[in-house]
């Protein structure tokens, strides 16, 4: 059974700071790894979607590696604002004959002004 | 626009009513799934469908029914809703299962007493 680890659970940094966010998971059969946003009391966001064939996406101050064998995946946020502030949580979509989407339980950034 | 949609967003119920949950996307995608959000558990996925009449179960099925009759229609079942099933839910769709990007509904509410 795949299981996916988000570490740390929770991270308080200044404004301004540059941060990184970790993603490991056990089965590295996966056909993607996404990484999501998710504001209190809302839905989630997709900010990053990496194929199991790529090494990473970037997307403005978001880039998001992904190494497979290792089972992990990182989320490097440069230049924090009080904006970035929310819960961010990476999901691994499973390739092993069934198509199941596992999730982190999430790493809670708050940015300080 | 774009969207998943989820109806009701918030519900309160009682133990045993029957109740169903809709969920609408208007991207004509294949994929769509059901989760189930909780405090310290995270995101877990109840159901999910490849396509018109092609449902599976995910990690937590129980006292759950599903059914894809038309593409762009999810719609979750409680048959016969208990206490432990007062969660946040989230519907959500890919156009292809194992490569496209998750976009997910606002969220519903429920809560049984």
């Amino acid at each position: 059974k795949q299981e996916v680890t988000q570490i740390p659970a929770a991270l308080s940094v200044p404004e301004g700071e540059n941060l990184v966010l970790n993603c490991s998971f056990t089965d590295s059969a996966i056909y993607n790894l996404q990484w999501f946003r998710q504001d209190p009391g809302k839905g989630l966001t997709s900010l990053l979607l990496i194929q199991s064939s790529q090494r990473e996406q970037t997307s403005g101050r978001l880039n998001a590696s992904l190494d497979k064998s290792s089972g992990r995946s990182t989320l490097y946020i440069a230049a924090s604002q009080p904006g970035d502030s929310a819960t961010y949580l990476c999901a691994v979509c499973y390739s092993g004959g069934y198509q199941k989407v596992t999730f982190g339980t999430g790493t809670k950034l708050q940015v300080i002004p | 626009e774009a969207q998943v949609t989820q109806n009701p967003r918030y519900l309160i119920t009682v133990t045993g009513k029957k109740l169903t949950v809709t969920c609408s996307q208007n991207m004509n995608h294949e994929y769509m799934s059901w989760y189930r959000q909780d405090p310290g558990l995270g995101l877990r996925q109840i159901y999910y469908s490849m396509n018109v009449e092609v449902t599976d179960k995910g990690d937590v099925p129980e006292g759950y029914k599903v059914s894809r009759k038309e593409k762009r229609n999810f719609p979750l079942i409680l048959e016969s809703p208990s206490p432990n099933q007062t969660s946040l839910y989230f519907c959500a769709s890919s156009f292809l299962a194992g490569s496209g990007e998750l976009f997910f509904g606002e969220g519903s509410r429920l809560t049984v007493l």
